[in-house]
C-alpha cells in the first residue's frame, strides 16, 4: 500500500525568500511521484513529476523537486517565492493507476 | 495542455434531492475518469474510478448508490449525488487519463456542492 506524508501543515513565507516543501512516501515498489498546486476554489494543477531517470526535476512556475529513494522522500523547493504563489500544494504517489494524496501543505506568502 | 471541465461548479441543493455533476475532457479521449471528494482544508478522498463503458470501480466505504457514476462517451463522465443530505456538502472534483498517458491526470476545476 502507498503512503504519502507531508511533514508541514502550513508554511508561511516571505516574498522573495526560498521555500522547501517536505514529502515523504512508503511503497515497497518503484513509484511515479507528483506535486500538485491548488489555488483557491479551484482544481489541481500538475507542477511536476518524477517517473524515471534524472532525480532531480524541473516544473512549471519556477519550482522543483529531488528524488531521494534512500530517503524515500520528495521534496518541493521554490529559490524565490511570489505572493501569487499563495496556495495549497500536495504531493501524490501513483500507483495501480490510481493517485494517493498527501494532506497538503498551505504555502502563505506575505509582503 | 489537456483541459478538463466540470458543470456546474457550484451548486445548492435541498436536503433530499439528487443533483448530478457532469465532467468533461475537452480535447481529449479520456479512456479512465476518476472522482474525489475534499472536504475543507482536506486533502482528496478518491471516491471511484471509471472507465468507459463500463462500471466504476468504488472506494470501500463509498456508497456506490449514493453517487452514481455513468462514463457512457470517451468525454464525459456524471456524478449523482442521490438524496443528498447535508453531509454530502463538499468539493467534488473529477480527473480525466487519456489512453496515451497512464501516469498523468487531468484535473477538472471542481464542483462545490451546498446541501440545505
Amino acid at each position: 500500500a502507498q503512503s504519502v506524508t507531508q511533514l508541514d501543515s502550513q508554511v508561511p513565507v516571505f516574498e522573495e525568500a526560498p521555500v522547501e516543501l517536505r514529502c515523504n512516501y512508503s511503497s515497497s515498489v518503484s513509484v511515479y511521484l507528483f506535486w500538485y498546486v491548488q489555488y483557491p476554489n479551484q482544481g489541481l494543477q500538475l507542477l511536476l513529476k518524477y517517473l524515471s531517470g534524472s532525480t532531480l526535476v524541473k516544473g512549471i512556475n519556477g519550482f522543483e523537486a529531488e528524488f531521494n529513494k534512500s530517503q524515500t522522500s520528495f521534496h518541493l523547493r521554490k529559490p524565490s517565492v511570489h505572493i501569487s504563489d499563495t496556495a495549497e500544494y500536495f504531493c501524490a504517489v501513483f500507483n495501480d493507476y490510481k493517485l494517493s494524496f498527501g494532506a497538503g501543505t498551505t504555502v502563505t506568502v506575505r509582503a | 495542455g489537456a483541459v478538463v471541465s466540470q458543470h456546474p461548479s457550484w451548486v445548492i441543493c435541498k436536503s433530499g434531492t439528487s443533483v448530478k455533476i457532469e465532467c468533461r475532457s475537452l480535447d481529449f479521449q479520456a479512456t479512465t475518469m476518476f472522482w474525489y471528494r475534499q472536504f475543507p482544508k482536506q486533502s482528496l478522498m478518491l471516491m471511484a474510478t471509471s472507465n468507459e463503458g463500463s462500471k466504476a470501480t468504488y472506494e470501500q466505504g463509498v456508497e456506490k448508490d449514493k453517487f452514481l457514476i455513468n462514463h457512457a462517451s470517451l468525454t464525459l463522465s456524471t456524478l449523482t449525488v442521490t438524496s443528498a443530505h447535508p453531509e454530502d456538502s463538499s468539493f467534488y472534483i473529477c480527473s480525466a487519463r487519456d489512453f496515451l498517458s497512464t501516469d498523468t491526470q487531468y484535473f477538472g476545476p471542481g464542483t462545490r456542492l451546498t446541501v440545505l
